[in-house]
């Protein structure tokens, strides 16, 4: 079964709006944690940002927050004050706690285009 | 410092043929995963590492791929009689220890067979 979905393949913002990324999980567990990931034309896979099942407070890191609704089983990125840098693709991915292997599981991905 | 580092950055090759990738991990960091990315698709979960054993390896394909930690550092991973299907780019990605919550990835291999 699919445990993360992204339903947006592609998304176009302009400099200087904010979007919203979509992710909605899967998991029976009660303790999980919860990832964003950027992976520019690069290739490489870069850490944005991470939500804990437990934590109380929605995770910010600068211009990257992510909205999580427990109930609703998401974990929406939103991007501020979008930057020419921010296109690239990005990951929503799960980490299971108690799993003994602690692998992440990711989705398909969103393609972010930024114009000017 | 110095992040995780993978060898090659390409490699193509026959099919048929045996290959190795290798991957250095952030010195320090106890565990490490291996992944392949296909064209249009998020990373999956080949093998995980914690120290020299694999604690995890439910994420191999088949029986032509393996991989090895031996002195709970490098890993290499190791694919025989490749096909075309392994055609991808294979991501190795470490973290502190097990449980921590952020992986660190390297620039992965892509590896082509032709």
């Amino acid at each position: 079964a699919q445990k993360i979905t992204q339903t947006q393949p592609g998304m176009f913002v302009q400099e200087k709006e904010a979007v919203t990324l979509d992710c909605t999980y899967d998991t029976s567990d009660q303790s999980y944690g919860l990832f964003w990931y950027k992976q520019p034309s690069s290739g490489e896979m870069i850490f944005l940002i991470y939500q804990g099942s437990y934590d109380e407070q929605n995770a910010t890191e600068g211009r990257y927050s992510l909205n999580f609704q427990k109930a609703r089983k998401s974990a929406n990125l939103v991007i501020s004050a979008s930057q020419l840098g921010d296109s690239a693709m990005y990951f929503c991915a799960m980490r299971e706690i108690n799993q003994a292997g602690t692998a992440l599981i990711f989705g398909k991905g969103t393609t972010l285009s930024v114009s000017s | 410092g110095a992040g995780v580092s993978q060898t090659p950055s390409n490699k193509v090759t026959e099919k048929g043929k045996y290959v190795e990738l290798r991957c250095d991990p952030i010195s320090g960091h106890t565990a490490l995963y291996w992944y392949r990315q296909s064209l249009g698709q998020g990373p999956e979960f080949l093998i995980y590492f914690q120290g020299t054993g694999a604690a995890d390896d439910s994420g191999l394909p088949n029986d032509r791929f393996f991989a090895v930690r031996p002195e709970g550092s490098v890993s290499t991973l190791k694919i025989q009689r490749t096909e075309r299907g392994d055609s991808a780019v294979y991501l190795c990605a470490s973290s502190l220890r097990q449980g921590d919550g952020e992986q660190f990835f390297g620039p992965g291999t892509r590896l082509t067979v032709l």
